[in-house]
């Protein structure tokens, strides 16, 4: 299966754009990269995905690089609501999604 | 919108015991999934389904039974509580295969300990 790999945890000050990196190397052609977060212990929560072009919604912005090996989740505006783990996928086990450790972002006023 | 609802949120088992975590889905989606996550660690797989009457092992599937007699509703049976099952429990859905672009779909959690 190909890994994903993030950093542990990333510090955002309040108001600021947070930018989270994720490496995954080997991913195959015809996979997603999908962005979750979950907010202490809730249900994991949808962020964005893509495939090839960079994506934008309400939440945040996608940019995966030419080559699809490394991908960066961008929030514009951080708040304190935004502090959580986020998570990058970009394998399915089977049928199915990979959840790694994932990164804590703290989003510090 | 109801989405994705587990029950119970939290419960509490002797060792030996034996319980359901209900799930159910109004989204009418064909894939359901199981899985548990223990603290400070990412969610491992349990169980999952492509569909009614469809049912296949995850990762971590040691320990826990499960059944798909609907479209809406995936239940995960405990036999024999041990300890090392606790842990908080996620159901979650999504339409299609999770890596054709469709995204999934969670539960708020069910928080399980076992004494």
């Amino acid at each position: 299966d190909a890994k994903t790999t993030q950093p542990t945890s990333m510090d955002c000050a309040e108001g600021r754009a947070a930018n989270l990196p994720c490496n995954h190397s080997t991913i195959s052609g015809n996979e997603y990269v999908y962005w979750y977060r979950q907010i202490h212990s809730q249900g994991p929560q949808y962020i964005i995905h893509g495939l090839k072009n960079n994506e934008t919604n309400e939440m945040a912005s996608l940019i995966i690089t030419e080559d699809r090996k490394s991908s960066t989740l961008i929030l514009p505006h951080a708040t304190l609501r935004d502090t959580a783990v986020y998570y990058c996928i970009v394998r399915t086990y089977g049928q199915n999604f990979v959840f790694g450790p994932g990164t804590r972002l703290s989003v510090l006023p | 919108n109801a989405g994705v609802t587990q029950t119970p949120k939290f419960r509490i088992l002797k060792i030996g015991q034996s319980m359901t975590l209900q799930c159910t889905q109004d989204m009418n989606h064909n894939y359901m999934y199981w899985y548990r996550q223990d603290p400070g660690m990412g969610l491992k797989l349990i169980y999952y389904s492509v569909g009614a009457g469809i049912t296949d092992k995850g990762e971590v599937p040691n320990g826990y039974n499960v059944s798909r007699s609907t479209t809406e509703d995936f239940p995960l049976r405990l036999e024999l509580a041990a300890p090392s099952q606790t842990s908080v429990y996620f159901c979650a859905s999504s339409y299609d295969r999770a890596n054709s672009g469709n995204t999934i779909y969670f539960g708020e959690g069910s928080w399980l300990t076992v004494v």
